[in-house]
Formats: structure tokens, sequence, C-alpha cells
């Protein structure tokens, strides 16, 4: 069926070190796949994306990587921050514009 | 400031009440968005506006009523609730027909809690 899970509910990481969120999804015609930050008492803000037909997309300080074989979507942050605490969506983007969201990742830095 | 305001932010309504959320992007797009999130779940889309027109909408009860006026201002009748209807409600919008390059933004949503 449809879905986009992570793979842990939870990460922790020390101040400084690089964190990796992973995903996994389900749906191999999804051509669009976004990463979602959300902060306590706000909504989910974009983050950074990746088109299908690329394997690797770079921002400030985040990394992209989508493994279509395996169907995997993996964010990378560099020097993990306090302010980068937060919970993290993964989403995908079935053909016809329906957006499907994983369940999140907490992200707990600590100092 | 996200561009997509939602008032209230906090809601508490009794499960014979009447309220109303509200939504307004300042973005310039064409599609708005409700969607809901309860704790440990995904989000769940409710409804869709492309161009003012629903053109989804996900098996929501009525006790939930969406209008569009404009593409800039959505709304969220409720009425007669249900304490599982307890949750944050997220707006958003983007621009169509393409989702690329045009994620969805999202506001800052409501806290609804139903008595």
């Amino acid at each position: 069926g449809e879905s986009v899970g992570l793979h842990l509910p939870t990460l922790s990481v020390q101040e400084g070190d690089n964190s990796i969120i992973n995903c996994a999804y389900s749906n191999s015609a999804s051509d669009y796949f976004i990463w979602y930050k959300q902060e306590s008492g706000k909504g989910p803000q974009f983050i950074i994306d990746i088109r299908s037909n690329m394997d690797k997309r770079q921002g400030q300080r985040v990394t992209v990587l989508l493994n279509k074989t395996v169907k995997h979507l993996s964010l990378q942050i560099a020097a993990t921050q306090p302010g980068d605490s937060a919970v993290y969506f993964c989403a995908e983007n079935l053909k016809g514009g329906k957006l499907i969201f994983g369940q999140g990742t907490t992200l707990q830095v600590k100092p | 400031e996200t561009g997509v305001t939602q008032t209230p932010r906090h809601l508490v309504m009794g499960m014979t009440n009447k309220k109303s959320l509200k939504c307004e992007q300042h973005l310039g797009h064409n599609a708005m968005y409700w969607y809901k999130q309860s704790a440990k779940k995904p989000l769940e889309l409710m409804f869709v506006y492309s161009l003012e027109e629903r053109v989804e909408n996900n098996s929501v009860p009525s006790r939930f009523s969406p209008e569009c006026p404009n593409s800039s201002h959505l709304f969220l009748h409720l009425h007669t609730l249900q304490p599982e209807d307890s949750a944050l409600y997220l707006c958003a919008s983007s621009q169509v027909p393409s989702s690329y390059n045009s994620p969805l933004h999202f506001g800052n949503g409501t806290r609804l809690t139903v008595t």
C-alpha cells in the first residue's frame, strides 16, 4: 500500500555532530520528495526537496539522498545545532500531486 | 512569518458549539489545503481547494465544512464535534498544477480541544 515511514521515532545527537534521518517509502511511482521540519508550536517548514531523477541534493548544512533501488530517502544535517531540534517529516509526491507524509522523527540535540 | 496565517492559534470548544478556523495565505498561491495532525499519526489530508474549487474531500465527516471564498482565504467551519477531533489543524498553500519547486507552505496551525 501507500506509506511513508521513518526508521526511528527519536534520534539523539551531540551538538556539533552530523545527523542522519532516514525514511523509507513504498511507492516506486513517486516522483518528488520533500523534507519538512516542525518545531514545537509551529507548522511544518520546508527544508529541502529532490526529484526522482536525482540521487543527491545539497542545501545549507543539509543534504538529501535518494536511493530509488531500495526506496530510501535520508536527510543529513551537518554540524547539528540546538536550533535543529525538531520533528522531521519526509513526504512523497505521487504522480497526480497527492502528497503522503511519514510519521516523523524527533531530533534531540544534546549540548 | 510563514506567509500562511492561521487564526485562532488555540481553540477550546464544547461538543455543541459552532466555530470556524481561518487561514490566509500571502504567497500568491492558487491551491489551499486543510490537514489534521494528531499525536503519533502522519499528517492527514482533509480538503483541497484548487483555483477556489474543492478538488478533494478525504472522507471527512460532515461536521467539518470547508469554505474557500477566494484563492487567499480558507475557512473550516466546525459544529457538533467529538473529543476525538481534538488535534492540530494545519492550513497549507501551494502553486498548482505542478508540485515541483512549489512544495506546500504551512501555517502554524490551530490547536483545537473539544471538551
